[in-house]
């Protein structure tokens, strides 16, 4: 089965950064998916990690370590308009779009 | 602007009736997009795989005959929610992978409400 953990909840304050955790154990490994989404919308893409390393755009850098089964996406210079939730997601297959999804980090912006 | 687009972003409908809701793929075409379903303040499940062509491919513990999947060309899926219940009032989401850009886009999700 597919396992990803990402804790529940965070907060930071407008100007900060923060840092979200994502481990997983799944059947195979494809790459890593961010997408943001705000309450009642759609995921937005933000990032995709197939690679060891960092990967920065903007205010938004994710890495990956394939060996430890590890991401994290970093926001920085957080915004109010960040408060969200961040969705790590895993595609086991090269030849398949399916996402197995993490339970989703709230991240909570405050003044 | 989208790439995958969702319709109706808003649905209510009476118990025991049937909703169409359709993903389209605008700027590229997908052999597979895939439905989610979303309960407040919870992550996505993956519903269903649909096969451009065939028959779709159902989660475990997915009723194939109440979320009736249809996959009728490269750019449109319809997920039909047969005989609705008030429990199957959910965020639907359908999802879709550019081979090009190698992404995976979202539909901008529908509200389904059964009263």
């Amino acid at each position: 089965g597919q396992n990803i953990d990402q804790p529940t909840e965070m907060t930071a304050t407008e100007g900060a950064i923060v840092q979200i955790n994502c481990t997983y154990q799944t059947s195979g490994f494809n790459g890593l998916f961010w997408y943001q989404q705000h309450a009642g919308e759609a995921p937005t893409f933000l990032s995709y990690n197939v690679l060891d390393g960092l990967e920065e755009k903007g205010r938004f850098s994710s890495f990956l370590s394939r060996s430890k089964g590890y991401s994290y996406l970093l926001l920085k210079e957080l915004q109010m308009k960040d408060s969200a939730s961040y969705l790590c997601a895993v595609r086991d297959r090269p030849d398949d779009y399916k996402l197995s999804f993490g339970a989703g980090t709230t991240v909570t912006v405050r003044a | 602007g989208a790439v995958v687009s969702q319709h109706p972003s808003w649905v209510i409908c009476k118990s025991g009736t049937s909703v169409k809701i359709e993903c389209r793929s605008l700027d590229f075409q997908a052999t597979t997009m895939f439905w989610y379903r979303q309960f407040p303040k919870q992550s996505l499940m993956l519903m269903a795989t649909s096969n451009e062509g065939s028959k779709a491919t159902y989660e475990q513990g997915v009723e194939k005959d109440k979320f009736l999947i249809n996959h009728a060309s490269l750019t449109l899926s319809t997920l039909t929610v047969t005989s609705a219940h008030p429990e199957d009032s959910s965020f639907y989401i359908c999802s879709a992978g550019d081979r090009s850009q190698n992404t995976i886009y979202f539909g901008e999700g529908s509200w389904l409400t059964v009263v």
